[in-house]
């Protein structure tokens, strides 16, 4: 059993490139978010998903598109990066929204140049 | 928007001393729950709180939830180097579909 698996895990980009991360689950929650965490922001809601076809904003959602075309999947998807953009981005999944225990991919550490 | 307020930042202790961060929010919680984060780690779930004036207790950890349901803590006795980490509490509105998270506590400590 796996849990949420994110890759990669690091990745450097140039301003203007474009790249997804991705996040897999096995544990067939429904419940899917994006995460980016900043030196003294704590953790922020990206995306998240509550289920297959389903997804929506959380508060940082400028810059990022999501897509979840099955329930194990969760891509992040960043069409022209930005230095803003260089985080710390985690995966999270959970049976229920908010009411149950979320598990957090490794993290990627992303750093746009 | 709808946001947890948690103090403090930082918190630097002697081992054996006692450490609390605490969470407020402006209005009533549906439930709140607590994550640690190791240094270079991801969050790992310690706990949920869903009643108003719940206390529950993991060994060396006390987690309460204010009657109000719109604050709530973490206490940890004499503290050891392996609580070292950031904790962070993230809540949940009625009627609402994401969990919301505070900024976090660092926790270092002096061994």
């Amino acid at each position: 059993n796996a849990g949420v698996t994110q890759t990669p895990k690091f990745q450097v980009l140039k301003t203007g490139q474009s790249m997804t991360l991705q996040c897999a689950q096995d544990m067939n929650h429904e419940y899917m978010s994006w995460y980016r965490q900043d030196p003294g922001m704590g953790l922020r809601l990206i995306h998240y998903s509550v289920g297959a076809g389903i997804t929506d904003q959380g508060e940082v959602p400028n810059g990022y598109n999501v897509s979840r075309s099955t329930t194990e999947d969760f891509p992040l998807r960043l069409l022209s990066a930005a230095p803003s953009q260089t985080s710390v981005y985690f995966c999270a999944s959970s049976y229920s929204r908010g009411r149950a225990e979320a598990f957090f991919g490794q993290g990627t550490r992303l750093t746009v140049v | 928007g709808q946001q947890v307020m948690q103090i403090p930042q930082y918190q630097h202790v002697q081992e054996g001393e006692d450490f609390t961060t605490y969470c407020n929010s402006s209005t009533t919680l549906s439930n709140i729950q607590w994550y640690k984060q190791r240094p270079g780690g991801h969050p790992v779930f310690l706990i949920q709180l869903v009643k108003s004036g719940e206390v529950k207790k993991q060994k060396r950890l006390t987690f309460q939830f204010g009657e109000a349901k719109k604050n709530s803590s973490l206490h940890i006795t004499a503290t050891q180097t392996t609580d070292v980490g950031t904790y962070f509490c993230a809540g949940l509105w009625e009627g609402a579909q994401k969990l919301v998270f505070g900024q976090g506590t660092r926790l270092t400590i002096n061994p």
